[in-house]
């Protein structure tokens, strides 16, 4: 079974700075993808950054980044700059061969102006 | 190039009624998932369809519950004999195959109340 950990329920940074959401998973397949999905008050799902286990090479997309450490199973997410629009529940995900995800917790994050 | 649309997005319902809630994929996705989010957790799967074929339903209650994904139309979960503990936002996604590169792309859920 695949089981996704969120360490930080709730995390706040200033308007600018940089904040890093943890995340790590388990799983026994070689051959997964994971993702971040940002869940604003809206309630939509949106997703902000994915990686394939088998790239060692961390995804970026514009402000977010990741940090994959695949022995560790550890999937964090960096945001730079933040923006009072980054102001969400950011979820970790995992999907292997079933095709479903796995889904973390959450983690709330504000941003203080 | 409308997304996943979810309807309604709300949705109160008394002890006992059904619940039906809708889901129409992106244009030219075949592949829908539900998904399952009570206060305060993370969203848990429910079932995976494609057009007419239930994929894996592991993630759906043994008893009220049921999925379909018809040719023509959008999905549909239905609810029996609702109960208090069923109050949760339902999430549907869709992606144009699976393992989708892309990601999955998600509704903006139905919350459904029960009283």
């Amino acid at each position: 079974a695949q089981t996704v950990t969120q360490s930080q329920p709730e995390m706040s940074v200033q308007e600018a700075e940089t904040v890093t959401l943890s995340c790590t998973y388990d799983t026994s397949e070689s051959d997964y993808y994971l993702f971040w999905y940002k869940q604003p008050p809206s309630r939509q799902m949106i997703l902000v950054i994915r990686q394939e286990a088998y790239k060692q090479q961390n995804a970026t997309e514009n402000r977010f980044s990741v940090n994959f450490q695949k022995a560790a199973k550890s999937f964090s997410l960096k945001i730079s700059d933040s923006q009072l629009g980054d102001a969400a529940m950011y979820f970790c995900a995992t999907e292997t061969s079933g095709s479903r995800l796995t889904f973390g917790e959450g983690t709330q994050l504000t941003v203080n102006p | 190039n409308a997304g996943v649309m979810q309807n309604p997005r709300h949705l109160v319902r008394r002890r006992g009624q059904e619940a039906r809630l809708r889901c129409s994929p992106m244009k030219g996705h075949s592949h829908v998932y539900w998904y399952r989010q009570l206060p305060e957790e993370g969203l848990k799967f429910m079932v995976y369809l494609q057009k007419e074929n239930i994929i894996d339903e592991s993630g759906m209650p043994k008893e009220r519950f049921s999925a379909e994904f018809p040719k023509e139309g959008p999905s549909i979960l239905r609810i029996q004999q609702v109960v208090r503990g069923d109050s949760a936002a339902y999430f549907c996604a869709s992606s144009p195959g699976d393992r989708s590169f892309y990601g999955y792309t998600f509704g903006s859920g139905t919350r459904l109340t029960v009283v």
